[in-house]
């Protein structure tokens, strides 16, 4: 069965940098036609896409992001991490990590997400 | 790149059937057969309960189905059941330069 876990910083400052990590249990995050994707929602609002990278490096971004955002992975520690710069408010949210099977294009295995707060 | 679309909140009481509408663009729905569905309950963490428009994952209830027609996709939860009150959203895939947008969600209330 496979398993996400987010883990970081609850708490960052406004114009700094925002570093998640996604722990995966149950499968390797380099193998297979899969995708492990960043998804938040702010509080009183929906869902929005933020990145992902492929099992083979290959990373793609939410375009209204792009210019702040960087997801890679670590094979040896079967992790991959979300990295925000120059964070603001708007930043504040529940952070989730999922897997994304590249022939579903959908998100099939979530974590349970971790909260961030931006502020000073 | 806009969310999709969906209606603020849908009710029904115990028994009935409820539609959630998810309207998008050619450019996602219309253009592409990878259209999602997840639940959300507070604490837990999001649920698939509809992908390639309407297959089911394993372990889903049948109670769930998804249809699609044109740029507009469909979530039908029949026999509603009080623990299928929840927040609701659709997601599409929307291409390699941007591949996934969300909709605006939906409270389901059941009375």
């Amino acid at each position: 069965q496979v398993r996400l876990q987010e883990s970081g910083p609850g708490l960052v400052k406004p114009s700094q940098t925002l570093s998640l990590t996604c722990s995966v249990s149950g499968h390797l995050i380099n193998s297979g036609s899969v995708h492990w994707s960043w998804i938040r929602q702010p509080a009183g609002k929906g869902l929005e896409w933020v990145g992902r990278i492929y099992s083979g490096g290959t990373a793609s971004y939410n375009p209204s992001l792009k210019s702040r955002v960087t997801v890679s992975m670590s094979t040896s520690k079967n992790q991959f991490s979300l990295t925000l710069n120059s964070v603001t408010a708007a930043d504040t949210a529940m952070y989730y990590c999922a897997k994304n099977p590249d022939s579903w294009e959908a998100f099939d295995v979530w974590g349970p997400g971790t909260m961030v707060l931006v502020s000073s | 790149q806009s969310a999709l679309t969906q209606p603020a909140s849908v009710s029904g009481s115990p028994g009935q059937s409820i539609t959630i509408s998810c309207t998008g663009t050619y450019n996602d729905i219309g253009a592409y057969d990878y259209v999602s569905w997840y639940q959300l309950h507070p604490g837990k963490a999001p649920k698939l309960i509809i992908f390639e428009v309407s297959h089911r994952p394993s372990g889903v209830s049948y109670r769930f189905s998804g249809s699609k027609s044109a740029n507009t996709a469909t979530l039908t939860i029949s026999g509603l059941e009080a623990e299928d009150e929840g927040e609701y959203y659709c997601n599409s895939y929307a291409g390699s330069n941007s591949p996934y947008v969300f909709g605006t969600g939906t409270t389901v209330t059941v009375l």
